[in-house]
């Protein structure tokens, strides 16, 4: 079963930031958070990832709480392009170990 | 990131057939792949992990012997659909595991049984 608890679906609108929450309450000491999103008929695409510190890459900030139980992935200027199934999940830090989706949040952006 | 290729992209194939889908690793050694299917508007369900050289570990539920999976070479995985029926008509993801943190995932092959 997935760990992670996450809104069904958010509207942004477009150039304004998208902060898309997520808890994960059980997560493991040796767990990171991992965010993927998927675009319709895509298959999904690595976003951001972080164990306790806060994480910024080209796509998008990762703000985890100090007790690690909720996060917020913020994509600081949403686009049109953006519109997707957001995805946060919890595993370990080792490619090898599957990574098991939840519902995830569908997140619209309007012009 | 590493590339990941799946062939085809969609199938469409009479009920009782066979249907073989290819996911290959086009830049990075993959000693683990993973399939998944996904049902129109649901999110993605785990079926499998395919390791180079070994059985595959079926997720539970999961029927081995429909869905046939050979991960013969650190490039290439693929999953049979044995005697498909329109049930098993769905988006089939495969992902490659990267040494750390990575998992890429590839562009998904729509298989339509009629």
């Amino acid at each position: 079963d997935a760990k992670t608890t996450q809104p069904t679906s958010m509207d942004c609108a477009e150039g304004r930031a998208a902060n898309l929450p997520c808890n994960h309450s059980t997560i493991s000491g040796n767990e990171y958070v991992y965010w993927y999103r998927q675009i319709h008929s895509q298959g999904p695409q690595y976003i951001i990832h972080g164990l306790k510190n806060n994480e910024t890459n080209e796509m998008a900030s990762l703000i985890i709480t100090e007790d690690r139980k909720s996060s917020t992935l913020i994509l600081p200027h949403a686009t049109l392009r953006d519109t997707a199934v957001y995805y946060c999940i919890v595993r370990v830090g080792t490619g090898g170990f599957k990574t098991i989706f939840g519902a995830g949040t569908r997140l619209f952006v309007k012009a | 990131g590493a590339v990941v290729s799946q062939h085809p992209s969609w199938v469409i194939c009479k009920s009782g057939t066979s249907v073989k889908i290819e996911c290959r690793s086009l830049d990075f050694q993959a000693t683990t792949m993973f399939w998944y299917r996904q049902f129109p508007k649901q999110s993605l369900m785990l079926m499998a992990t395919s390791n180079e050289g070994s059985k595959a570990t079926y997720e539970q539920g999961v029927e081995k012997d429909k869905f046939l999976i050979n991960h013969a070479s650190l490039t290439l995985s693929t999953l049979t659909v044995t005697s498909a029926h329109p049930e098993d008509s769905s988006f089939y993801i495969c992902s490659v595991a990267g040494g750390s943190h990575e998992q890429y995932f590839g562009p998904g092959t729509r298989l339509t049984v009629t």
